[in-house]
């Protein structure tokens, strides 16, 4: 069975722009998970989604946004980039949407850099 | 808000020493306790998770203990080994629809042959 992919893996952009990163989760996985990753901070949650709808969000500003569609391949959306928002962007899926009963498998991130 | 603090951020063990890590949630609703592994450049890997109405699992080398009273949960390598060098996470999953894991920051950990 194939893995979590993420595209791109590595992307530049430059302050302002906007930027669309994909997720394709595990085949028959419906829930996908998306954190944002940088040094010193872990894992910060940015939002959950499950049957194309979101469930759960984390403390991101509006300028994070997400989607799903019919197939569970997730995008994630971030407008009007800054600098702080360079970090390693993974979304982890899992079969269902119970934490404790559904392990969450990770893809190999996207390494988003502003410039 | 929620939250997971997590310590320390950086150890350092002889090889065949043992490897203490601790964390603290915030939110009393936490109910499912996950450890993930992350090698340099490679992806987080569950190794370990307890829930809630459990307060210790072991498994070879590792084991999690959960003190729901106090909100703290550590993990425990035992015999470690240099290949057991990587970054370590500890997270708590809120009860309720769907996921939602708030991670730690992460603890760095070095093996010394």
């Amino acid at each position: 069975k194939a893995g979590v992919t993420q595209t791109p893996r590595y992307l530049i952009k430059t302050r302002g722009q906007q930027v669309t990163l994909s997720c394709s989760p595990i085949s028959g996985h419906r829930s996908v998970s998306w954190y944002q990753q940088t040094p010193g901070q872990g894992l910060q949650f940015l939002f959950e989604y499950f049957s194309e709808t979101q469930r759960n969000k984390g403390n991101f500003p509006g300028r994070f946004s997400g989607r799903q569609f019919s197939n569970s391949r997730s995008e994630m959306n971030v407008s009007t980039l800054e600098l702080g928002d360079s970090a390693l962007y993974l979304c982890a899926s899992s079969l269902g949407t119970s934490p404790e009963f559904n392990e969450q498998f990770f893809g190999p991130g996207t390494r988003l850099t502003v410039l | 808000g929620e939250n997971v603090e997590q310590h320390p951020s950086t150890l350092s063990v002889q090889e065949g020493d043992s490897a203490v890590i601790k964390c603290t949630y915030s939110d009393s609703a936490s109910n499912y306790f996950p450890w993930y592994k992350q090698e340099l450049g490679k992806r987080p890997q569950l190794i370990i998770d307890i829930r809630s109405n459990v307060g210790e699992k072991k498994d070879q080398r590792i084991a999690v203990t959960l003190n729901k009273t106090a909100k703290h949960f550590s993990l425990h390598i035992t015999e470690t080994q240099p290949e057991d060098s990587a970054v370590y996470f500890c997270a708590a999953s809120i009860r309720g629809g769907g996921f939602k894991t708030i991670f730690g920051a992460g603890t760095r950990l070095f093996v010394k042959a």
